[in-house]
């Protein structure tokens, strides 16, 4: 079956560092990718979506300065929590779309960010 | 304003059987999902409905009546590995996937 990577799966940071997480579709490519992040007993909370080489859409109240994502190749992209503070530390999870796929997505397997 | 409800948690039986209920309210329809997700592990694929009926797979069997905007996820023969969170989610007419809380499912011997 399709496998998405995510890496790293674990990253504790300083206040005010900045952490890129990647997702990769290992056998597949993804035209679409997308980030969420779930908060302890919460549900998954879409951030954004991005298509290969166009920027991403971001959901209403997630600042797109803060949160860069960059979706560079059909198997990868790339989530930056810039100047993280301890209000960002959650489970950030990415998921991608096969191309044509419409009704499919594959998760990966999650980062946990924990920021000191 | 888009909606999906579950229930927060429920308490079952270990060989017996459980049904997490789901009713949504979203802009267009474009199948529903039913996820299962372990503490701190991403979720996992379980089922998908787009039309009405039963889709049977295994212990688990999802159905879906598109007139009663409802859904259900049937779990039989529980085992402990059962306990997580099942999670809900319909495909807009954008292609996005609306979550709902999930229902934590507790399994007891």
């Amino acid at each position: 079956g399709a496998v998405v990577s995510q890496h790293p799966s674990w990253v504790i940071c300083k206040s005010g560092t900045s952490v890129k997480i990647e997702c990769r579709s290992l056998d597949f490519q993804a035209t679409t990718m997308f980030w969420y992040r779930q908060f302890p007993k919460q549900s998954l909370m879409l951030m954004a979506t991005s298509n290969e080489g166009s920027k991403a859409t971001y959901e209403q109240g997630v600042e797109k300065d803060k949160f860069l994502i960059n979706h560079a190749s059909l198997t990868l992209s790339t989530l930056t929590v810039t100047s993280a503070h301890p209000e960002d530390s959650s489970f950030y999870i990415c998921s991608a779309r096969p191309g044509g796929e419409w009704e499919t997505q594959y998760f990966g397997p999650g980062t946990r960010l924990l920021v000191l | 304003g888009q909606n999906i409800d579950q229930p927060t948690e429920m308490t079952a039986t270990e060989g017996a059987i459980v049904q997490i209920n789901c009713t949504y309210q979203t802009s267009g329809f474009n199948g529903l999902f039913w996820y299962q997700q372990h503490a701190g592990e991403a979720p996992t694929f379980l089922s998908y409905n787009v039309l009405d009926g039963l889709e049977e797979k295994g212990r688990f069997s999802s159905f879906l009546s598109r007139s009663k905007v409802y859904s259900y996820l049937l779990l039989k023969e529980l085992q402990m590995k059962d306990s997580a969170s099942y999670l809900c989610a319909v495909m807009d007419s954008n292609y996005q996937l609306i979550w709902g809380a999930g229902t934590k499912l507790i399994i007891k011997p």
